[in-house]
């Protein structure tokens, strides 16, 4: 169980375009969803967290007009990368927290690797 | 910056134990320690979590230290699938904030 995908696994586009990326929740709902980014090396950073129904809260550093966070269900989520540049290059993941009870787990997405051309 | 460190890489023989070790000395009482692991290229993978006791399932065993200041994460058996980024993390509320992990490499 706690199964989450994400579409599409692997992309390139040229640059000014804009991609979207969607994360589920196969077998569960997700109240919050969160979408992280990991660039080649390092560690996964927090872009930001979306609760179904709301706006998604941004860490700071991260454009929210430049990533569009959409969370319209408790089983979907997506990212809009708009107008792409070469240093989005990176690997974004999602992760779904099930909604309610006192555990803060994250079952993650297997990840989407972007590459801006 | 992650609540918690651990030391950057390890080496493990196949078939051993590995001992991976997390000091979390700001961690507060009611906040669990959970353990992620990534394999190169794809997502973390969940381990295992814990508040106070030690816990064990089918991947691993997690001992907490009696004043919760630090936890070892042990894989009893070690293969070589096991080669990957292990994470400990103390969440901030609900958010995971990923330090850099310890990169553990099982050697035949």
């Amino acid at each position: 169980g706690a199964v989450v995908s994400q579409h599409p696994s692997w992309v390139i586009c040229k640059s000014g375009t804009s991609v979207k990326i969607e994360c589920r929740s196969l077998d569960f709902q997700a109240t919050t969803m969160f979408w992280y980014r990991q660039f080649p090396k390092q560690s996964l950073m927090l872009m930001a967290t979306s609760n179904e129904g709301s706006k998604a809260t941004y860490e700071q550093g991260v454009e929210k007009d430049k990533f569009l966070i959409n969370h319209a269900s408790l089983t979907l989520s997506t990212l809009t990368v708009t107008s792409a540049h070469p240093e989005d290059s990176s690997f974004y993941i999602c992760s779904a927290k099930i909604g309610g009870g006192g555990s803060n787990e994250q079952f993650f997405g297997p990840g989407t690797r972007l590459t801006v051309l | 910056d992650a609540k918690t460190t651990q030391p950057p890489s390890m080496d493990c023989a196949e078939g051993r134990a590995a001992n991976l070790p997390c000091n979390h000395s700001t961690i507060s009482g009611n906040e669990y320690v959970y353990w992620y692991r990534q394999i190169h290229s794809q997502g973390p993978q969940y381990i295992i979590h814990g508040l106070k006791n030690n816990e064990t399932n089918e991947m691993a065993s997690l001992i907490i230290t009696e004043d919760r200041k630090s936890s070892t994460l042990i894989l009893p058996h070690a293969t070589l699938r096991d080669t990957a980024v292990y994470y400990c993390i103390a969440p901030y509320g609900q958010n995971f904030v990923f330090g850099p992990g310890t990169r553990l490499s099982v050697l035949p």
